[in-house]
């Protein structure tokens, strides 16, 4: 079964600089794709940023993008010049590519919270 | 258009009641989703609707919990004998079609504390 790790619980940035939050996933599939989605206090998650694994090339999303190592099956997102309403929980999710069973299913990292401050 | 409408907003239960909880899907997506997230925890799959096909309930936690949709759009996530440990907020999303490259559109969540 496919897992998905988020490392760290809490992160804090200055506003204006930069903050990269990890997620690393185990999974045995080659076709799948990978998720950001940013919850704030309003509960709804908002989809930030996504990844074709079979893309070699990192998405970017303005402020937002990604480091997609598939080797190493590591997936982490860069904030830069962080503002403060980039303040949220973010989690980090997988979605089998594999049509059938439980596609719809993401399967999602615990979170981090960041913290943004003035 | 209108998101994805969840309600109530807030319930509280006693243990042992049972409970229903609306997901008012945006019209026009065919795919519906419910996930449990627990205080400190990531999103828990719950359910999955795709159309007229048969749900795919793999993640119901208990036969305390089930889920409908009628005509295609809003669902009911139903828990009879609520526990304590069903304290959670329980998030309903909705795709356009049930393609791994269709994205989730997530409601803002009802949470759910049973006394």
């Amino acid at each position: 079964a496919q897992t998905v790790t988020q490392s760290q619980p809490e992160m804090s940035v200055q506003e204006a600089e930069t903050v990269t939050l990890s997620c690393t996933y185990d999974t045995s599939e080659s076709d799948y794709y990978l998720f950001w989605y940013k919850q704030p206090p309003s509960r709804q998650m908002i989809l930030v940023i996504r990844q074709e694994a079979y893309k070699q090339q990192n998405a970017t999303e303005n402020r937002f993008s990604v480091n997609f190592q598939k080797a190493a099956k590591s997936f982490s997102l860069k904030i830069s010049d962080s503002q403060l309403g980039d303040a949220a929980m973010y989690f980090c999710a997988y979605r089998s590519a594999n049509y059938g069973g439980s596609q719809g299913n993401l399967i999602f990292g615990k979170g981090t919270k960041l913290s943004v401050k003035p | 258009g209108a998101g994805v409408s969840q309600s109530p907003s807030n319930k509280v239960t006693e243990k042992g009641k049972d409970v229903e909880l609306r997901c008012d899907p945006i019209s026009g997506h065919t795919a519906l989703y419910w996930y449990r997230q627990s205080l400190g925890q990531g999103l828990e799959f719950l359910i999955y609707f795709q159309g007229n096909s048969a749900p795919d309930k793999s993640g119901l936690p208990s036969d305390r919990f089930s889920a409908e949709r009628t005509g295609g759009s809003v669902s009911t996530l139903t828990i009879q004998r609520t526990q304590q440990e069903d304290s959670a907020v329980y998030l309903c999303a909705s795709s356009l079609r049930a393609r791994v490259d269709s994205p989730l559109h997530f409601g803002n969540g009802t949470r759910l504390t049973v006394t």
